[in-house]
């Protein structure tokens, strides 16, 4: 089983529609991170999360520590949206390594 | 630009050669992450520096590959007598910690894109 788990991994929807990407993870850790990585592999950070809820724009990502859980949502979603979203985490609190998830190929058709 | 570069952006050798690669972190921040990405996975993690002190490797780091920081700015991944399996993209990545403030966001580099014939 891998430490971190993303589902589902290859996701479509039409533009407008509501998105969820689901992150588990079965390390302990600090913070998960949510990035996005474009065709021709550029990485971008979109979030660091320790608890809670955060918004950017028509981003939100939620974190549950106990269930080891964390959600990216896209609210009105895109055809720009499309990529691959990556979720990480650190393996252990006395380290700044991140171990990945596979990543979900989001497309957003109009 | 003030990101993270990396160069080459992309790299073709045949088998048995050396390459090396060199990431230019944000300029302020003191810790660079090497990370290896083959095609439909996720990043790897490879090594870390704080400045110019490595401080830690992966077992995937085989004794072919050498990262170095020496200025504590700039760094480079070398690696010796390629092999098909080393193709990949190779990404860097900065942050900046001070003390006990805790885990910042890493910014990510492009990547260089290694392909071994």
């Amino acid at each position: 089983k891998n430490e971190v788990e993303q589902s589902p991994q290859n996701l479509t929807a039409q533009e407008g529609e509501f998105i969820t990407i689901n992150c588990s993870y079965s390390v302990g850790i600090s913070a998960l991170h949510w990035l996005q990585q474009h065709p021709g592999g550029g990485i971008v950070s979109l979030f660091m999360l320790s608890s809670g809820k955060k918004k950017h724009g028509r981003l939100i990502a939620t974190i549950n520590i106990q269930e080891k859980h964390s959600s990216l949502h896209i609210t009105a979603s895109h055809p720009r949206d499309s990529a691959v979203y990556i979720c990480a985490v650190p393996p252990r609190y006395n380290t700044d390594k991140l171990i990945f998830g596979t990543g979900t190929r989001l497309q957003v058709f109009p | 630009d003030t990101g993270v570069s990396q160069d080459p952006r992309h790299k073709i050798t045949k088998r048995g050669q050396n390459v090396t690669f060199r990431c230019d972190p944000i300029s302020e921040h003191n810790r660079l992450y090497w990370y290896r990405q083959t095609l439909g996975q996720g990043p790897e993690f490879l090594t870390y520096f704080q400045n110019e002190a490595q401080l830690e490797k992966s077992r995937l780091l085989s004794d072919r590959f050498s990262a170095e920081r020496p200025k504590g700015s700039f760094s480079t991944l070398e690696i010796q007598r390629t092999e098909q399996g080393d193709s990949a993209m190779y990404l860097c990545a900065s942050s900046h910690i001070e003390g006990l403030a805790g885990r910042k966001e890493q910014f990510f580099g492009p990547g260089t894109r290694l392909t071994v014939l």
